[in-house]
């Protein structure tokens, strides 16, 4: 079974930098198969699509977040990372690490998801 | 970027069957059979229903159904249960650039 656990400072200030990891047991990043993914929250609010990332390296980023973002992978540690530039209130949300098979057959294993709260 | 669109919440007593709509248009929903929908209960991460418009992974009961009507998915929840008052979200692939958008969710209330 295929866990994924988030990690990472639960507050960033306004124009800071938010940096999350994400630690997958269960399965190796570099099995290849599937993408592995950020999708966020807001306090009530709906799901946000951020994006993913190959074993290879290979990133897709959602194109209104594209110029602020960086998704990075370290397979020898079984990691991958989430670093959003710029912050502002309006990334205050539960940032989740999340599994998608490359076929886009679904976002099947999700970590328990983390808040971050952007405020000075 | 292309937006889905849900009813806001739905309702239903316990043993009926309720719907919910996933408007997109023909370069997501209508494009793709890579239509995928999650069940969020409050406080927890989200879980996975059903993918590829109407598969179900394993554990997922066959109450939860799927399908697609051109530019519309749907999923359908037969014999309501008081566990399914819940948030629903419906998610489509859009292509190589947009990737993937998520529908602004449902709520779904067992009366």
């Amino acid at each position: 079974q295929v866990q994924l656990q988030e990690s990472g400072p639960g507050l960033v200030k306004p124009s800071q930098t938010l940096s999350l990891t994400c630690s997958v047991s269960g399965g190796s990043i570099s099995s290849g198969g599937y993408f592995w993914s950020w999708i966020r929250q807001p306090p009530g609010g709906g799901l946000e699509w951020i994006g993913y990332i190959y074993y290879t390296g290979r990133t897709y980023y959602n194109p209104s977040l594209k110029s602020r973002l960086i998704i990075s992978v370290d397979t020898s540690n079984n990691q991958f990372f989430l670093k959003v530039n710029s912050v502002s209130a309006a990334d205050t949300a539960v940032y989740y690490c999340v599994r998608v098979s490359n076929t886009h057959s679904g976002y099947d294993f999700w970590g328990q998801g983390t808040l971050v709260t952007v405020s000075s | 970027q292309s937006a889905l669109t849900q009813p806001r919440s739905v309702s239903g007593s316990p043993g009926q069957s309720v719907r919910i709509s996933c408007s997109g248009t023909s370069g997501d929903v209508g494009a793709y059979n890579f239509v995928s929908w999650y069940q969020q209960h409050p406080g927890k991460a989200p879980k996975l229903l059903i993918y590829d418009v109407s598969e179900r992974p394993p554990g997922v009961p066959d109450r939860f159904s799927g399908s697609k009507s051109g530019n519309t998915a749907s999923l359908t929840i037969y014999g309501l249960q008081a566990e399914d008052d819940a948030d629903y979200y419906c998610c489509s692939y859009a292509g190589a650039y947009t990737v993937d958008i998520f529908g602004p969710g449902t709520k779904v209330t067992v009366l």
